[in-house]
């Protein structure tokens, strides 16, 4: 089935130590995104790519990193430099419009983590 | 910069009543809105999306409207049921902001048997 798969499903971190959550999309989408949820708030955009080996900030980029070698994988990074990471990570991909796509944003089901 | 305000962000309804969810934005060049649900610990589910050229979208019981001169948008549950108590949640993608969306905070539903 074609989908966006994020793993692990929780994480748990030391202070101090760099984690990583995996994302890997077969929706042949070229357009990728990492947002972050807090509790009662709505989600706010960490990183977004628009093609390989490209990406763009958004409006939470300070303590993340990401790179984009593969169109189906767009991995996050948690950096220990990242002072509050303990939230509820999703990724997702977006049709794209300018081939006859809708535009439409498909989510994964979330990676929770959990700073100790 | 693009403003996405649902309200309200919590609404509780008896079973068989209608939902009406609010969703308003501020910047109307927009190139579609789309709706999603989310339940507690998941991912979020795409219910529907409008283009901007649309003026409604409808699914099964569902059903949202789109009124770009206003910036509203409005979605539509018919006869609710307890299944569909989650969270509820509007995303704008503005023309010009580069493939970025902007989320609103959502409204919270709960249908009581």
């Amino acid at each position: 089935d074609g989908g966006i798969t994020q793993s692990p499903k929780y994480l748990f971190r030391k202070e101090g130590q760099n984690v990583t959550l995996s994302c890997e999309q077969n929706l042949n989408h070229d357009a990728m995104y990492w947002y972050r949820q807090d509790p009662g708030q709505g989600l706010r955009l960490i990183y977004y790519s628009q093609i390989v080996n490209d990406f763009q900030k958004g409006d939470i980029a300070e303590g993340y990193s990401v790179s984009r070698e593969k169109n189906q994988s767009f991995p996050l990074t948690v950096t220990k430099a990242q002072k509050n990471p303990t939230a509820f990570y999703l990724c997702a991909s977006k049709e794209p419009p300018r081939q006859g796509g809708t535009g439409e944003l498909f989510f994964g089901e979330g990676s929770r983590l959990t700073v100790l | 910069k693009q403003e996405v305000t649902q309200i309200p962000a919590a609404l509780s309804v008896p079973e068989g009543e209608n939902l009406v969810l609010n969703c308003s934005f501020t910047d109307s060049a927009i190139y579609n809105l789309q709706w999603f649900r989310q339940d507690p610990g998941k991912g979020l589910t795409s219910l529907l999306l409008i283009q901007s050229s649309q003026r409604e979208q409808t699914s099964g019981r569902l059903n949202a409207s789109l009124d770009k001169s206003s910036g509203r948008s409005t979605l539509y549950i018919a006869a609710s049921q307890p299944g569909d108590s989650a969270t509820y949640l509007c995303a704008v993608l503005t023309t010009d902001s580069w493939g970025k969306l902007q989320f609103g905070a959502g409204t919270q539903v709960v249908v009581t048997p």
